[in-house]
């Protein structure tokens, strides 16, 4: 496991964009999955998409094409950005890793971030 | 997308009771399969990962099985500490999705 610290703005007004970071610290960069995690207050997890070390994403489609992650390999780091909010956007987003030491057919999530909770709202 | 169904919504159950918890995939997802556990507040915490393995640190008490679309978490004798939500999570199709959750209330 990994220690992960997330930071970002807490309130947008809608059309605005959301933007959050993620600092990874004690381990493998490289060795993990990383992966943007949404939970509406008082509902239930929403997987928001992936990033690997080298770049490669995958991106839930329900958030349309919205979303971008990117990473910083210099200061081990990923991104999440998400334009146009709205209320639905209202969420803690937490980031989160999927360990991979070789061939990963599946993503489960053993370190988490603490949790930001992003509200929007005019 | 795979729709995962966790069932039931809500248990209310005593200390040293045995819980059940059942999450039904809308298609076949193998074994990928995970558990987590959540308290009020806090982040969510990996108890158990293709369907059956038990993430290190976690109490024997828990249990995980099955495969294809139908998947069970058993908590052999409830303890104080895990009155909490569970949300089951499919490992391998993307979008990765999670079940709506089963909150284990104290009677």
């Amino acid at each position: 496991q990994v220690h992960l610290q997330q930071w970002g703005a807490g309130l947008l007004r809608p059309s605005e964009t959301l933007s959050l970071t993620c600092g990874v610290y004690g381990g493998s960069f490289s060795g993990y999955y990383w992966t943007w995690i949404r939970q509406p207050p008082g509902k239930g997890l929403e997987w928001i998409g992936e990033i690997t070390h080298s770049g490669n994403t995958k991106y839930n489609p329900s958030l349309n094409s919205r979303v971008t992650m990117s990473v910083d390999t210099t200061n081990n780091r990923f991104s999440l950005t998400v334009t146009s909010v709205t209320a639905a956007d209202t969420a803690v987003y937490y980031c989160a890793g999927s360990y991979c030491g070789g061939d990963c057919p599946s993503r489960t999530f053993d370190s988490w971030g603490q949790g930001a909770l992003v509200a929007v709202s005019s | 997308d795979i729709q995962m169904t966790q069932s039931p919504s809500s248990v209310s159950a005593s200390v040293g009771d045995r819980v059940t918890i059942t999450c039904r995939a809308s298609q076949g997802i193998s074994s990928w399969l995970a558990w987590y556990q959540q308290k009020p507040g806090k982040v969510p915490k990996l108890l158990i990962y293709d369907a059956s393995s038990l993430q290190s640190g976690v109490p024997s008490r828990f249990s995980g099985s099955g495969s294809g679309t139908d998947f069970t978490l058993t908590i052999s004798s409830l303890q104080p500490e895990d009155f909490a939500t569970y949300f089951c999570q499919q490992a391998n199709n993307f979008p990765l999705t999670f079940g709506g959750g089963t909150k284990v209330e104290i009677k």
